[in-house]
């Protein structure tokens, strides 16, 4: 099975750095997806990841440490529109077959 | 269609009411997965299918509910009975294999 842990809320300023960590442990892995979420509205796809390293993407960047099961989502600049929640979700495998499990989401808060 | 679309997008049922929420995923997407998401939670996981095959439900919460994908690409989850805690997102999503999944915009279920 799959366990996937991330804090539930953040808050950070305008124009500010926010870091949101994701740990997990697994059965199997084929990757993990970093996903952006409106309120209302269905999750969006921003980063993946399969090695180890960072991934950079404009203002969003994301890491990967394999060995220690943990990731995280950087956002640099931050603007009011990142206010959102952002999901951690593992690829693994599990009684031989695909699956993709989400954390519960952290719910970052970007004030002025 | 271009994305995963899902109907209704709003259902309010009375309690003891069966309902049926639809998706379509993405042409020739092979994994179709269906998703439960209470408000301010990221979303838990009820059901995965394989083209027509269901390999995995384990996360369906009771034998009140059932999904279907009898030709591989549609797929309906049916809630029979409905009670309030059924209230929530049901999110559907599609991907080609354990890559990116694609969501759709859920159907918010509220039951009165």
């Amino acid at each position: 099975g799959q366990n996937i842990d991330q804090p539930t809320e953040m808050t950070a300023t305008e124009g500010a750095i926010v870091q949101i960590n994701c740990t997990y442990q697994t059965s199997g892995f084929n990757g993990l997806f970093w996903y952006q979420q409106h309120a209302g509205e269905a999750p969006t796809f921003l980063s993946y990841n399969v090695l180890d390293g960072l991934e950079e993407k404009g203002r969003f960047s994301s890491f990967l440490s394999r060995s220690k099961g943990y990731s995280y989502l950087l956002l640099k600049e931050l603007q009011m529109k990142d206010s959102a929640s952002y999901l951690c979700a593992v690829a693994g495998v599990d009684s031989g077959y695909s699956t993709l499990t989400f954390g519960k989401g952290t719910m970052l808060l970007v004030s002025p | 269609g271009a994305g995963v679309s899902q109907s209704p997008r709003y259902k309010v049922a009375k309690r003891g009411q069966d309902v049926a929420l639809r998706c379509d995923p993405i042409s020739g997407h092979v994994s179709l997965f269906w998703y439960q998401q209470a408000l301010g939670q990221g979303p838990e996981f009820l059901t995965y299918f394989q083209n027509e095959a269901q390999l995995d439900k384990s996360g369906l919460p009771s034998d009140r509910f059932f999904a279907e994908r009898p030709e591989g690409s549609v797929s309906t989850l049916k809630i029979q009975r409905t009670q309030q805690e059924d209230s929530a997102v049901y999110l559907c999503a599609s991907s080609l294999g354990t890559d990116e999944a694609f969501f759709g915009q859920g159907t918010r279920l509220t039951v009165v």
